[in-house]
């Protein structure tokens, strides 16, 4: 079945530092979206992204669609201690409201 | 409005019992769908109704089955418990079926330990 492999698995950054992380697929996807999870509460959508080149902005959020359609990325600016938490792509499977998810990158931030 | 509301939030339950969760979607949404979450295997699709109707199923045994009412609320039922089902259970709502767009929204989950 359709996979995302998300990397990198884990962050350690320094409060204010840039992070940078991405997300691929052997199988092309229409949509991409982009989850944020904090310990114990389920997942927050932070991004979608529904066009292949389309860069979008959401604060210090930033997140693009591959050309390929086989990939995306999401750019945190200036790290802030509220960035911790797990952070999820996702993609849906044609036709269903099925999301197939990325392992994950758990951030974590020193202050 | 109000959110995806999931109850109960925490439970614990022995090795061969069953476990009924719940999940009221958002208000004027129809669509309700559930992932398992565990460390190992991360966020797994179990099923998705739409209209009181199983429109999609993931890659479970089973014992582990799902119901829609007529007010769009949804459960979920996980019969013969074993361990490897700890984990949280994840219910989603959106406005309609089949992708269209539209913002898929998560509940808090219910944290399932088995014993």
């Amino acid at each position: 079945g359709q996979q995302l492999n998300q990397s990198p698995q884990s962050m350690f950054i320094q409060e204010g530092e840039d992070v940078s992380m991405n997300c691929t697929s052997s199988s092309i996807f229409n949509t991409w979206l982009w989850y944020k999870q904090d310990p114990g509460e389920g997942p927050v959508l932070l991004i979608a992204l529904y066009k292949a080149g389309e860069l979008t902005s959401n604060g210090r959020l930033t997140a693009q669609f591959g050309i390929t359609r086989k990939d995306s990325f999401l750019n945190i600016s200036a790290s802030i201690p509220s960035d911790v938490g797990i952070y999820f792509c996702a993609g849906p499977i044609q036709g269903a409201q099925k999301l197939v998810f990325g392992q994950g990158t758990r951030l974590t931030i020193n202050p | 409005k109000a959110g995806v509301t999931q109850t109960p939030r925490y439970l614990i339950k022995t090795r061969g019992q069953q476990v009924t969760l719940s999940c009221s979607p958002i208000s004027g949404h129809r669509s309700v769908s559930w992932y398992q979450q565990t460390p190992g295997q991360g966020l797994q699709f179990l099923f998705e109704y739409f209209s009181e109707t199983q429109r999609n199923k993931g890659n479970f045994p089973g014992r582990f089955s799902g119901r829609q009412f007529s007010n769009s609320r949804s459960e979920m039922n996980v019969s013969t418990l074993e361990l490897g089902d700890s984990a949280l259970y994840l219910c989603a709502s959106s406005l309609g079926a089949g992708w269209t767009g539209n913002t898929i929204y998560f509940g808090e989950g219910s944290w399932l330990t088995v014993v």
